[in-house]
Parts: C-alpha cells; sequence; structure tokens
C-alpha cells in the first residue's frame, strides 16, 4: 500500500526556523496536507499543496512540494512555544474515495 | 456554530463488551470517517461513508461495525471482537470534495480495563 514516512522528533529554539520534512511513494498523488495535533485534541488543517504547484506560503508557514522526489516539507518562520504539537503529513492519491494515508506525525518540541 | 461532536471525551469499559462511540456533524457533508490513532502511530482508517446508507470498510475494520441511516451521524461500535480497543478514536467529514481535507472531531479516548 502507500506509504508516508515522517522523522518522528523535533526540536528548536524559539524564534528559530522549524523545517518538518516528509516522503511519500504515491506517485498518484493529488493533494498534499499539513495538520498540527496538541495534546488530546483531534487534528487541525494547517496548510494543503496540490500536486501541480511547488511552493506555498501563509503566513508563517511555506509549504515545499518535489514531486520528482517525493518530498514535502513545512518549514514554520519565528517558531513559538505554541507551535509545540504534533505535526501530520498526509496524502490523498488518485480516486475518489476520499481516503488520506498519514504518517506517523513530528512532535515539535519548542524551547524557550 | 457548525462542527462535529464526538461523545463521549472518555469512555472506560471492561474486556468484552461492545461500546459505541457517537460522531454527529451539522455541516452538511456528505463523506465521514473514522479513525483510530495509537501513540506514536499515524491514523489507520476504521470505516468510511460517502453518502448515507452506504459505509466502506478501510485498513483495519475488523472488530468494529458502523451504520450510516441520517447524514449527520456516524457512529462506530468497537465490538468484543476488537482484540486492542484501547486507542484515541477520531471522526471526520469532508467539506471540500475537490480538495478532500478531512475535516477532524476532537476524539474519543476509549479504554479496556
Amino acid at each position: 500500500g502507500e506509504d508516508v514516512e515522517q522523522s518522528l522528533f523535533l526540536s528548536v529554539r524559539e524564534g528559530d526556523s522549524s523545517v518538518i520534512n516528509c516522503t511519500y511513494t504515491d506517485s498518484s498523488s493529488t493533494y498534499l496536507y499539513w495538520y498540527k495535533q496538541e495534546p488530546g485534541a483531534g487534528l487541525q488543517l494547517l496548510t494543503y499543496i496540490f500536486s501541480n504547484m511547488d511552493m506555498k506560503q501563509d503566513q508563517r508557514l511555506t509549504v515545499l512540494l518535489n514531486k520528482k522526489d517525493k518530498h514535502l516539507s513545512l518549514r514554520i518562520a519565528d517558531t513559538q512555544t505554541g507551535d509545540s504539537a504534533i505535526y501530520f503529513c498526509a496524502e490523498r492519491g488518485g480516486g475518489s474515495n476520499y481516503k488520506l494515508t498519514f504518517g506517523k506525525g513530528t512532535l515539535l518540541t519548542v524551547n524557550p | 456554530d457548525g462542527g462535529i461532536t464526538q461523545s463521549p471525551k472518555y469512555l472506560f469499559r471492561k474486556e468484552g463488551q461492545n461500546v459505541t462511540l457517537s460522531c454527529e456533524q451539522n455541516l452538511n457533508h456528505d463523506a465521514m470517517y473514522w479513525y483510530r490513532q495509537d501513540p506514536g502511530q499515524g491514523l489507520r482508517l476504521i470505516y468510511y461513508s460517502q453518502i448515507v446508507n452506504d459505509f466502506q470498510k478501510g485498513d483495519i475494520a475488523e472488530g468494529y461495525s458502523v451504520s450510516r441511516e441520517k447524514k449527520e451521524s456516524f457512529p462506530l461500535t468497537v465490538t468484543s471482537a476488537q482484540k486492542n480497543p484501547t486507542a484515541f478514536y477520531l471522526c471526520a467529514s469532508v467539506p471540500d470534495r475537490a480538495r478532500g481535507e478531512l475535516f477532524f472531531g476532537e476524539g474519543s479516548r476509549l479504554t479496556v480495563l
């Protein structure tokens, strides 16, 4: 089946940039997403990118997509302690069943 | 306010008992999903429904059952056949069929003693 991989942990200092990386195997991916999960809560959609784009910027968030290498990244500028959470990468393959495949999540810890 | 309501937030049950988790949405979304989350794991798809009175098995459907009698409601039953039912369960719906992103509820944590 399709697979999404991401590193499990990232630790940064407050004010630095954070970069969370993700790789996926489905060459027919149409949309790719980044979600944020705070402790004990559901997942919140941060941003998404369509597969024919290579970059998307939304305030402090920048998404880069390298479709050839099947690599997706999320950059958070000026990281704050409130950004500490688990970040999930997800991809939607071709087809109409709207099934998303999720990575295992990256725990971002922001140190003061 | 529009949203997805999952209840209960926390649930404790004895081994061998069936439990039903509620998921209600007032967003008028057609498609609804159930995912299971375990510590250090991604989300694994249990069941999904694209329309009323229709649903499909996901990747880990064994030991679970669902119904979709109303557009607003997609309850999940965790049966005694599910070997490791202790987990965090997330319900989601799809706001935009073209983009396909999932909109999640706040989750239900089930602990089987």
